[in-house]
């Protein structure tokens, strides 16, 4: 059974810095993965998906990278800003088109 | 400008009074489908609709209804609601069901009492 875990939960970094979000899931065998956030009282936004045969993608101060091999993806935010204060959910899309959501790592970036 | 609008954004109703969330999006989009969001639990998918007149089972399809008459609309309905059914609700809309970004509605509160 496929699973997609976030950690950590939570994190809170000072405006200015770079930083990695992690998702790891247990079955290589992924269609494409998603990097989503999410801000309170709103629905989530897409930031950047990667077919399985890619290994990153690019918007903006987002990379998102992805290592089939060894189940994991990672999205990177260069020179954080409070305004990217949100939680950051990855989703893995199965072959079998069935999509597995994490629980999200709640940033908090500090002015 | 290119969305997806969910009403109401915020409900408190009793147990068995049927209530509908409706759903619309401005964008043409063929794919739809609407999620619940609980704590610890995630995202999950509640059903879904590939075209008009064309609906499925998601992951937790129970005590839920859904139509697609038009390409636009595709409302929840609750016939009898739970308090198990308090939870967040999302609907999203996409232009393809796999490889497309899915653009999610504000969200709708719902607690059931």
């Amino acid at each position: 059974k496929q699973e997609v875990t976030q950690i950590p939960a939570a994190l809170s970094v000072p405006e200015g810095e770079n930083l990695v979000l992690n998702c790891s899931f247990t079955d290589s065998a992924i269609y494409n993965l998603q990097w989503f956030r999410q801000d309170p009282g709103k629905g989530l936004t897409s930031l950047l998906l990667i077919q399985s045969s890619q290994r990153e993608q690019t918007s903006g101060r987002l990379n998102a990278s992805l290592d089939k091999s060894s189940g994991r993806s990672t999205l990177y935010i260069a020179a954080s800003q409070p305004g990217d204060s949100a939680t950051y959910l990855c989703a893995v899309r199965l072959r079998n088109r069935k999509l597995i959501w994490g629980l999200g790592t709640s940033l908090a970036v500090n002015p | 400008e290119a969305q997806v609008t969910q009403n109401p954004r915020y409900l408190i109703t009793v147990t068995g009074k049927k209530l509908t969330v409706t759903c619309s999006q401005n964008m043409n989009h063929e794919y739809m489908s609407w999620y619940r969001q609980d704590p610890g639990l995630g995202l999950r998918q509640i059903y879904y609709s590939m075209n008009v007149e064309v609906t499925d089972k998601g992951d937790v399809p129970e005590g839920y209804k859904v139509s697609r008459k038009e390409k636009r609309n595709f409302p929840l309905i609750l016939e009898s609601p739970s308090p198990n059914q308090t939870s967040l609700y999302f609907c999203a809309s996409s232009s393809g069901p796999y490889n497309q970004p899915q653009h999610f509605g504000d969200g709708t509160r719902l607690s059931i009492l």
